[in-house]
């Protein structure tokens, strides 16, 4: 079946690095994402990475994609308080559809 | 207007009631979604619209029903709802047509949050 999974929390200190990490069971899946969601926001893109890399760094953000585990983190260096927030990992199997994990709460305390 | 705007962003209705959530995108996609997030669980895909065409119904109540008129509004009207279906429904788009991350990567809206009485 169709499942992705998260950790539910993370809480690091401000300036430390944060990483999520995703487990996802579609081998078939071509691209995987990253999203946020803020308080009372909807979701917003992060980044995604194509299923045929090992990695993508785009500023503070570095996804790593080990495919034959299924495994997929999002490593955000220098961690502010403005990172706090949900992150959910989304696989995509079909053109038409996502699925999500739960979202990872990332706390940041000073 | 930029992105995707949902309207209302807080609605609160009685079971007796008929509503609708409106989502319009400003960023001349095709496709248009409609999701509902619930409490410590993941999102969950209601509907799918591909060229003003529903492409995907996920085994939702009937009384949640879609509407796309045009590739830029998308619609879910509601009636005879339950307490469960107390959530945040967001809307997305996205470019739409063939398979590929950019045209199909999902631009949300802020959500509108809806509770049941």
């Amino acid at each position: 079946g169709e499942d992705v999974e998260q950790s539910l929390f993370l809480s690091v200190r401000e300036g430390d690095s944060s990483v999520i990490n995703c487990t996802y069971t579609d081998s078939s899946s071509t691209y995987l994402y990253w999203y946020k969601q803020e308080p009372g926001a909807g979701l917003q893109l992060l980044t995604y990475i194509f299923s045929n890399m090992d990695m993508k760094q785009d500023q503070r953000l570095t996804v790593l994609l080990n495919k034959k585990d299924k495994h997929l983190s999002l490593r955000i260096a220098d961690t502010q308080t403005g990172d706090s927030a949900i992150y959910f990992c989304a696989e995509r199997p079909d053109t038409d559809k996502l699925i999500f994990g739960t979202g990872t709460r990332l706390q940041v305390f000073p | 207007e930029t992105g995707v705007t949902q309207t209302p962003r807080h609605l609160v209705m009685g079971m007796t009631n008929k509503k609708s959530l409106k989502c319009e995108q400003h960023l001349g996609h095709n496709a248009m979604y409609w999701y509902k997030q619930s409490a410590k669980k993941p999102l969950e895909l209601m509907f799918v619209y591909n060229f003003k065409e529903q492409t995907e119904n996920n085994s939702v109540p009937s009384r949640f029903s879609p509407e796309c008129p045009n590739s830029s509004h998308l619609f879910l009207h509601l009636h005879t709802l339950q307490p469960e279906d107390s959530a945040l429904y967001l809307c997305a788009s996205s470019p739409g047509g063939t398979s590929g991350a950019v045209r199909d990567t999902q631009y949300f809206g802020p959500g509108t949050r809806l509770t049941v009485l």
